[in-house]
């Protein structure tokens, strides 16, 4: 299976800034998913980003708040915007390696907002 | 859309002792179902999985089962040991790693001594 890549693993940011996690993967994927884990919750689907084409936001995400890149098949990246207290949560990359396959997780971005 | 319900919340068993999570999806396209453990500060940890072609599938002590007319499916852990306490997640997609993945709520398991 695919070897993920998370960077940073955790961080402290300021209210009203800015965060962008990066996702690095040891192969080309089609799909990768991006997901939030709010503390102590599930895993949430913010958006699908493929590779050539604008990612697909889920209902209660939009791209104003969540812009995410995938300039290549190894590599994306999720930006929080105009971060709040809110917005402290694990973020989590996934990939998708077709039908016949299963899902593998990054180790997580811990996000602390103060 | 899909929605994973997931039982129980938590669940405390002795070492050694066998435990049982249980969840129900909606959404009768689903056809793939993992299980996925996730210890603290890190990220979820594929154990196991099943399609909807298979009734049940064991790995060593690990195994799974899955009754498509009640749209349901369980994580079977025989033989407890401390370091299988984590969290436990099921999910359910339509054609494995090429859709997305819903998850149930989780499962605290702790095995004490």
């Amino acid at each position: 299976s695919a070897v993920i890549s998370q960077k940073p693993s955790r961080d402290i940011c300021q209210r009203g800034t800015s965060l962008t996690i990066q996702c690095q993967v040891d192969s080309q994927v089609t799909m990768m998913f991006w997901y939030r884990q709010q503390p102590g919750q599930s895993l949430t689907l913010i958006a699908t980003a493929n590779q050539g084409s604008e990612a697909t936001y889920e209902s209660g995400f939009v791209i104003d708040k969540f812009p995410i890149s995938r300039p290549n098949l190894t590599f994306s990246t999720l930006t929080v915007s105009n971060m709040s207290p809110e917005d402290s949560s694990i973020y989590l990359c996934s990939v998708g390696q077709g039908a016949d396959y299963g899902y593998t997780f990054g180790s997580g971005t811990r996000l602390t907002v103060v | 859309g899909e929605n994973v319900e997931q039982h129980p919340s938590t669940l405390s068993v002795q070492e050694g002792d066998s435990a049982v999570i249980k969840c129900t999806y909606s959404d009768s396209a689903s056809n793939y179902f993992p299980w996925y453990k996730q210890e603290l500060g890190k990220g979820p940890q594929l154990i196991i999985d099943i399609r909807s072609n298979v009734g049940e599938k064991k790995d060593q002590r690990i195994a799974v089962t899955l009754n498509k007319t009640a749209k349901h499916f369980s994580l079977h852990i025989t033989e407890t040991q401390p370091e299988d306490s984590a969290v436990y997640f099921c999910a359910a997609s339509r054609g494995g790693g090429g859709n997305k993945l819903t998850f149930g709520t989780g499962t605290q398991l702790k095995v004490e001594l």
